[in-house]
């Protein structure tokens, strides 16, 4: 079975411009979460998709956003790019079993970096 | 929330079983203890997780506590490979969905 696929891998933005990234979850994985990951900051959960309706919400601001489609795949976009922006953008998925939380899968990430 | 304090960093000998420890001592009831591993530049790996007894898979063994405010991850038999970064999370805290990762404790296995 196919892993969780995330494109691009690498992204270099300017500030004030926005960035899509998109994520293929598992097959058969309904949820789709994203993460970012910074030197300073560790891995942060930024929110969870299920069912094309976001579910769960980290503590971000607005300019993150994302979605999710009829076939679990998702994007996440980030609008008016900022420095602090540049980070390793990781895509997880899970089976929506009977627990609220079951054991997520990552993607390999895209690195993305903001001049 | 279930915060979780783990050790910054560790090393253990190659054949060693590692031991990581991990603190959580305001988790509640029903609140599970789940524990991935991050191999540099890779997405963090799911391993194990547990709510009150102790579980073994073919990676890992978990011990949880009977007081369950702390665990601990058995690498039975490290080896090199086993150099990464491990993550004890509580992603259910207080009815709210956290699953935060932290920094994690930096595992290495050397020869």
């Amino acid at each position: 079975k196919a892993g969780v696929t995330q494109t691009p891998r690498y992204l270099i933005k300017t500030r004030g411009q926005q960035v899509t990234l998109s994520c293929s979850p598992i097959s058969g994985h309904r949820s789709v979460s994203w993460y970012q990951q910074t030197p300073g900051q560790g891995l942060q959960f930024l929110f969870e998709y299920f069912s094309e309706t976001q579910r769960n919400k980290g503590n971000f601001p607005g300019r993150f956003s994302g979605r999710q489609f009829s076939n679990s795949r998702s994007e996440m976009n980030v609008s008016t790019l900022e420095l602090g922006d540049s980070a390793l953008y990781l895509c997880a998925s899970s089976l929506d079993g009977n627990r609220i939380y079951n054991e997520q899968f990552f993607g390999p990430g895209t690195r993305l970096t903001v001049l | 929330d279930a915060k979780t304090t783990q050790p910054t960093s560790m090393d253990c000998a190659e054949g060693r079983a590692a031991n990581l420890p991990c603190n959580h001592s305001t988790i509640s009831g029903n609140e599970y203890v789940y524990w991935y591993r991050q191999i540099h530049s890779q997405g963090p790996q799911y391993i194990i997780h547990g709510l009150k007894n102790n579980e073994t898979n073919e990676m890992a063994s978990l011990i949880i506590t009977e007081d369950r405010k702390s665990s601990t991850l058995i690498l039975p038999h490290a080896t090199l490979r086993d150099t990464a970064v491990y993550y004890c999370i509580v992603p259910l805290s207080g009815g709210s969905y956290i699953p935060t990762f932290g920094r994690g404790t930096s595992l290495i296995v050397h020869p």
